[in-house]
């Protein structure tokens, strides 16, 4: 079936550990982004890629690295995870100029980190 | 740069009454679109109804409809005959003509109660 997939679904990890979620989308598009949702912040952007090999840092990156070796996958890699990146994390793609539905959302990760 | 507030952390409405959530955005951009996602607990993000800033008429979708106002840069959504699938987290989002990024609000938690 055509759609994005986030994994895991749910994380529990220990500061200082590095840990990757995974993102996979099956439509070829373009654009990836990768969001956290936290509690009055809405979802703000952590990276985002406009095609393979491109990337590029949203509103939130430190402490975070990305990758796009291949158009239908984007991780997203906390390379030490501290408290303050405990949140639920969205993985997203869409294709330039389609405003009909501007972008495709994974069912989301919620990460804890203790 | 775009913000967007959502100055209704919390709301609530009886079911079959219609409720109004307020946003506002800031861009000097001139042509742009904005977006009501939906978001159940199951964590879903969906896309509720969608605005064209170049368009004066205002957008509807069965139950849903906005009231966009350009100048005061103020894109509300109303929801008539609330139902109790309505309970949700929604989120107000600007996007420009071909940037792909979506900016959220802080979103406004909304209760239907029987």
């Amino acid at each position: 079936d055509a759609g994005i997939t986030q994994s895991p679904r749910y994380k529990i990890t220990e500061t200082g550990r590095q840990v990757t979620l995974m993102c996979h989308q099956t439509w070829s598009h373009s654009y990836m982004f990768w969001y956290r949702q936290d509690l009055g912040h809405g979802l703000r952007l952590i990276y985002y890629s406009a095609a393979a090999d491109i990337t590029d840092k949203g509103e939130v990156p430190d402490g975070y690295v990305v990758s796009r070796s291949k158009t239908e996958n984007f991780p997203l890699t906390l390379e030490s995870a501290t408290r303050s990146q405990t949140s639920v994390y969205f993985c997203a793609s869409s294709e330039p100029g389609d405003s009909n539905q501007p972008q495709h959302f994974g069912d989301g990760t919620r990460l804890s980190i203790l | 740069a775009q913000t967007v507030t959502q100055s209704q952390p919390e709301m609530s409405v009886q079911e079959a009454e219609t409720v109004t959530l307020s946003c506002t955005y800031d861009t000097s951009e001139n042509n742009y679109y904005l977006f009501w996602y939906k978001q159940p607990p199951s964590r879903q993000m969906i896309l509720v109804i969608r605005q064209e800033a170049y368009k004066q008429q205002n957008a509807t979708e069965n139950r849903f409809s906005v009231n966009f106002q350009k100048a005061a840069k103020s894109f509300s959504l109303k929801i008539s005959d609330s139902q109790l699938g309505d309970t949700a987290m929604y989120f107000c989002a600007f996007m420009r003509v071909w940037g792909g990024k979506l900016i959220f609000g802080q979103g406004t938690e909304l209760s239907v109660k029987p």
